[in-house]
């Protein structure tokens, strides 16, 4: 069946650090790829999303690109702020949506 | 403002003792799903719903309940709750289940079963 799988986590980086969270997915067809975040206290929200191959998404800062050839959305942002700490989810959307485990991000001050 | 609304946000509760987590939406969405998330696993889905009168196992549904009378409406139904259903629930809806939009989701029931 359809999956998702994306680093473990937790996640610790400096302020203004360069941010990776890798994610991968097995579907069949052809699914629209998300991001969502979790602040602490919160229910998740959409980051940005994806609807076919080399699709990117955008949004405060953070991308990330719909790979078909290596079946990755893997998240991406320049420079982190302390606000960008927070759970990410990589998420597929063909049928009901399926989520990875999410990632925990941590950026110290 | 388009929104998913659940009650309660917390919940303590004793073994054995039914209760019913509420969940609306008012975006006259199809399709409604319930998801339970823990430390490690993520979140998993317990029930879904295409439509009025149209509910469906997902992942982890043992000890659960739904039912769907009203399109707005998807309350989850814990008849004899356990330690291990001590959780934080989310309900989301999208427009149908095939759609390449967003889902939406209700803030969270954090619930601790005793």
């Amino acid at each position: 069946g359809d999956s998702v799988t994306q680093m473990e986590g937790p996640v610790t980086l400096s302020e203004e650090a360069f941010l990776t969270i890798n994610c991968t997915y097995t579907a069949t067809g052809y699914p629209s790829l998300f991001w969502y975040v979790q602040y602490p206290g919160e229910g998740l929200q959409l980051l940005l999303k994806a609807t076919k191959a080399d699709d990117k998404g955008s949004n405060k800062g953070f991308e990330a690109t719909y790979r078909k050839e290596t079946t990755s959305f893997h998240l991406e942002k320049g420079s982190v702020q302390v606000s960008d700490s927070a759970v990410y989810f990589c998420a597929l959307s063909g049928s009901g949506i399926i989520f990875g485990k999410g990632t925990r991000l941590h950026i110290l001050p | 403002e388009a929104q998913v609304t659940q009650n309660p946000r917390y919940l303590i509760t004793v073994t054995g003792k039914k209760l019913t987590v509420t969940c609306s939406q008012n975006m006259n969405h199809e399709y409604m799903s319930w998801y339970r998330q823990d430390p490690g696993l993520g979140l998993r889905q317990i029930y879904y719903s295409m439509n009025v009168e149209v509910t469906d196992k997902g992942d982890v549904p043992e000890g659960y309940k739904v039912s769907r009378k009203e399109k707005r409406n998807f309350p989850l139904i814990l008849e004899s709750p356990s330690p291990n259903q001590t959780s934080l629930y989310f309900c989301a809806s999208t427009r149908d289940r095939g759609d390449r939009t967003e889902a939406f989701f209700g803030q969270g029931t954090r619930l601790t079963v005793v």
